[in-house]
């Protein structure tokens, strides 16, 4: 079955340090793999897709289908970046799997 | 916000009362879901929808069930809500295969 983890529920980091959010996941074909974002006291948006290897807000994501891994990272990170963070899969039954979600905190 | 609104946004019933929760999108897109999203969970899928009349169970799918008669509307029908049904309902919309899944802004749900 396909699954997703995301192994830390919670993630402070300074200002201006580097960030990582990690996330696995497990699927025998080739994955579509997600990263949505929640800001406080909004609906869930996009943030990126690894097709589209684009770099929203500063932040990349690389698939490395050896390790089954799809980690966000951003060089430096902004107060603003605070938000739930989620790891989705798409499968071939056009159905989204969801990690449990990293809250990162950018502290001042 | 791919026009997708859901009502109530808040909700407090009590054990064993129907509820019914409504998305309607404004996109004509042919998918929608719904979700719950609980804490150390993320997002579960309860159903979805992949046409007018087409649905199919998700993860989470018992003591839920889901209609779809039209296009634009996906309702999702708690028939006797339950203390473990307090949560937060997204609804979620695709327009085609593998594209990215627009959501609602979330329907509060507490079970007394």
């Amino acid at each position: 079955a396909q699954r997703v983890t995301q192994p830390e529920k919670l993630l402070s980091v300074f200002k201006g340090a580097p960030v990582e959010l990690k996330c696995n996941y497990s699927y025998s074909g080739s994955p579509e793999l997600f990263w949505y974002v929640q800001y406080s006291r909004q609906r869930l948006q996009l943030l990126l897709r690894h097709i589209s290897r684009e770099s929203i807000k500063g932040f990349t994501a690389d698939l490395n289908k050896g390790e089954t891994s799809f980690h966000l990272k951003k060089p430096f990170a902004q107060e603003e970046d605070s938000a739930m963070y989620y790891c989705a899969l798409l499968n071939p039954g056009q159905n989204f799997v969801f990690g449990p979600g990293t809250r990162l905190s950018v502290l001042p | 916000d791919a026009g997708i609104t859901q009502s109530p946004r808040h909700k407090v019933t009590e054990t064993g009362t129907p509820v019914t929760l409504r998305c309607h999108q404004t996109e004509n897109h042919r998918y929608m879901y719904w979700y719950r999203q609980d804490p150390g969970h993320g997002l579960r899928l309860i159903h979805y929808s992949y046409g007018v009349k087409d649905t199919d169970k998700g993860e989470v799918s018992d003591g839920y069930s889901v209609s779809r008669s039209k296009t634009e509307d996906f309702l999702l029908t708690l028939e006797s809500a339950t203390s473990s049904q307090t949560s937060v309902y997204f609804c979620a919309t695709t327009g085609a295969w593998g594209s990215e899944q627009y959501f609602g802004p979330g329907t509060r749900l507490t079970v007394t």
